[in-house]
């Protein structure tokens, strides 16, 4: 019954190689998010997408790539991967974001431990 | 300088101890929010703030929104609640509608029994 899970939980790959990570969010909520957790603890958001609608995006290379087949589901396609990608990466989701109304928590997932070599 | 700003970098206590943890931000925002990380690496939402107090528990919330400022209290402090402790605001992101969250670097809480 987990209410936010990610897939895989562990990523090692080699540099240049394409990866995807999925995500998906059993709660009914219309808002779902990336966050990329550094070496240095920072959590810094990446993408957020409401009802399949890309909200935010922050500045994060092109070759990272989010797909929202549904609300239930967020996933990210990395291409190309670099050393500097290696990181922590965690979904979550809320129930609305903002447009008037506030949010009142954000449920994260396990997170996606991501090492390239 | 981030422009959220936390403190103390590192907190150990002795079991029983009441323990604050700070948050400061330099920027109008419209929501903050207080997560917790367990060495495990799960981060969990403890609450979200846009004014006044919360209590969750043995956890309680304030903020002061003219000073910019957040704190998290926890009362009677337990060996489990080591964990980082993380400050998010969430700003309106420049070009329209869009919002955007910013972190503090987190506060590595460690209980001793």
């Amino acid at each position: 019954d987990t209410a936010v899970s990610q897939t895989p939980k562990y990523l090692v790959t080699q540099m240049g190689n394409d990866k995807s990570i999925k995500c998906e969010q059993n709660l009914g909520h219309d808002t779902m998010y990336w966050y990329k957790q550094d070496s240095k603890k920072f959590l810094k958001i990446m993408f957020s997408y409401n009802n399949k609608e890309l909200i935010i995006n922050e500045t994060v290379p092109n070759r990272f790539s989010p797909k929202s087949p549904d609300k239930a589901h967020l996933n990210l396609h990395i291409n190309s991967l670099e050393l500097g990608d290696s990181a922590v990466y965690f979904c979550a989701s809320s129930q609305d974001f903002g447009r008037g109304r506030w949010v009142e928590t954000q449920y994260f997932g396990p997170g996606t431990r991501l090492l390239v070599l | 300088k981030n422009e959220v700003e936390q403190s103390p970098q590192n907190l150990t206590a002795q079991e029983g101890e009441f323990i604050t943890i700070n948050c400061s931000y330099s920027v109008g925002i419209s929501a903050l929010h207080w997560l917790q990380q367990h060495p495990g690496g799960g981060i969990v939402s403890l609450f979200m703030l846009s004014s006044g107090k919360k209590k969750h528990g043995r956890l309680i919330a304030t903020i002061n929104i003219q000073e910019k400022h957040s704190s998290l209290h926890i009362t009677a402090s337990h060996p489990r609640d080591s964990a980082v402790y993380i400050c998010a605001v969430r700003t309106r992101a420049s070009g329209g509608s869009n919002y955007k969250l910013t972190f503090g670097k987190g506060t590595l809480l460690t209980v001793n029994p």
